[in-house]
């Protein structure tokens, strides 16, 4: 099957920094991928969806200006955590879309001290 | 909205012992649904999937069929084997599986030997 990467697999931040978080489709175009979180013992949460070339779509009750989404080629999409706090502390998980299946990363582990 | 319930573990068998993990779902339209495999230290990956009622999804050995009836998707295979140990997650999803999925929160499978 077709290959996602994220990058990094582990972060830890200070509170109040911004993280960036990337998402890459190795071996085939994506124009659409999806960000999900997944808290511990409970169930993966989509968050947004990622257009190439346009404004990424929010579930409801996730914060746009927090949650920072850019997909700006057919291989990348970056999910930007901006000021930080513990409670963002997650496991982020991101998806890469190919006809009609969903190809998943391997996930990147947040800590927000 | 949309949501998934499936047992939750761990799920400690035999090998060669059979398997059922249960998976309930409400919905509306139509959705498709999906079990994903999360094998240590590596990104979710399709396992099997049924777009329509009836439709019997298989992989590996494993089954689930899509019962309208009982809003119901169990994923069940005759004898498992240690290689099988894993989290499972069953989904649905609109279009296919070409949009943001749904999840249920996962079931720890550990086979022994």
């Amino acid at each position: 099957g077709a290959v996602v990467s994220q990058h990094p697999s582990r972060v830890i931040c200070k509170s109040g920094t911004s993280v960036k978080i990337e998402c890459r489709s190795l071996d085939f175009q994506a124009t659409t991928m999806f960000w999900y979180r997944q808290f511990p013992k409970k169930s993966l949460m989509l968050m947004a969806t990622s257009n190439e070339g346009s404004k990424a779509t929010y579930e409801q009750g996730v914060e746009k200006d927090k949650f920072l989404i850019n997909h700006a080629s057919l291989t990348l999409s970056t999910l930007t955590v901006t000021s930080a706090h513990p409670e963002d502390s997650s496991f982020y998980i991101c998806s890469a879309r190919d006809l009609s299946e969903q190809f998943f990363g391997p996930g990147t582990r947040l800590t927000v001290l | 909205g949309d949501s998934v319930t499936q047992m939750e573990g761990p799920v400690t068998l035999s090998e060669e012992a059979f398997l059922t993990i249960n998976c309930t779902y409400t919905a509306t339209g139509y959705p498709s649904l999906f079990w994903y495999v999360q094998y240590p230290g590596e990104g979710l990956q399709l396992l099997l999937k049924a777009t329509k009622a009836d439709d019997k999804g298989s992989n590996k050995g494993f089954e689930a069929t899509y019962r309208k009836e009982t809003t119901s998707f169990h994923l069940e295979k005759g004898s498992v084997q240690v290689s099988d140990s894993a989290v499972y997650f069953c989904a649905l999803g609109g279009g296919g599986g070409a949009d943001g999925l749904t999840f249920g929160k996962g079931t720890h499978l550990i086979i022994q030997p």
